[in-house]
């Protein structure tokens, strides 16, 4: 069974500044997906950004980026110029990408971002 | 386009009692899973549908049911309510299941409390 790490429960990050998010994972699969979640004191679940295992680009979602590190099993969030809006919990999501393989995401524990102005 | 909808949005039932919650995806989106989420057990997946069939569930008890319309609307039922099924239901949507449908889309959520 895949399993989804975050080692940060907590981190704090100056407005401006840039803070990075830690997510390992475990799999046998090679065909895969990665995504972060924020979840916003409102509870809704928001996407951040998506990687398939596949491409070895890192994605990028303008002031949002990765560092997909398929051989070391690792999936970090970077956040550029951090606004208080950031301020939420992140989760780390893998998702199968097998031939009629399940959807289900597996979700990590959560990191709590807080943002200090 | 509008986003996934959970009704309602907060349920206070008490231990013994049954709870039905629904989801509309997205317009187009044929997929939906439920997602459970509790303090203490973070984010658990409890079952996925597409075209009206569950193709998985998770290690929930019987108790903890599904199903989904021939318009991609879910709703998920909870019988006999023990206080432990208080948590936030999660709901999300999918366009499918190949390559490039696969990112689910979550709603707001459904509130559970039980006394």
């Amino acid at each position: 069974a895949q399993t989804v790490t975050q080692s940060q429960p907590e981190m704090s990050v100056q407005e401006a500044e840039t803070v990075t998010l830690s997510c390992t994972y475990d799999t046998s699969e090679s065909d895969y997906y990665l995504f972060w979640y924020k979840q916003p004191p409102s509870r809704q679940m928001i996407l951040v950004i998506r990687q398939e295992a596949y491409k070895q680009q890192n994605a990028t979602e303008n002031r949002f980026s990765v560092n997909f590190q398929k051989a070391a099993k690792s999936f970090s969030l970077k956040i550029s110029d951090s606004q208080l809006g950031d301020a939420a919990m992140y989760f780390c999501a893998y998702r199968s990408g097998a031939q009629g393989g399940s959807e289900k995401l597996v979700f990590g524990k959560g990191t709590k971002l807080t943002v200090n102005p | 386009k509008a986003g996934v909808t959970q009704t309602p949005r907060y349920l206070i039932k008490t231990r013994g009692q049954q709870v039905t919650l629904s989801c509309s995806p997205i317009s187009g989106h044929r997929s939906v899973s439920w997602y459970q989420q509790t303090p203490g057990q973070g984010l658990q997946f409890l079952f996925e549908y597409f075209s009206e069939t569950q193709r998985n569930k998770g290690n929930f008890p019987g108790r903890f049911s599904g199903r989904q319309f021939s318009n991609s609307r879910s709703e998920m039922n909870v019988s006999t309510l023990e206080l432990g099924d208080s948590a936030l239901y999660l709901c999300a949507s999918a366009r499918g299941l190949g390559r490039g449908q696969e990112t689910q889309y979550f709603g707001p959520g459904t509130r559970l409390l039980v006394l």
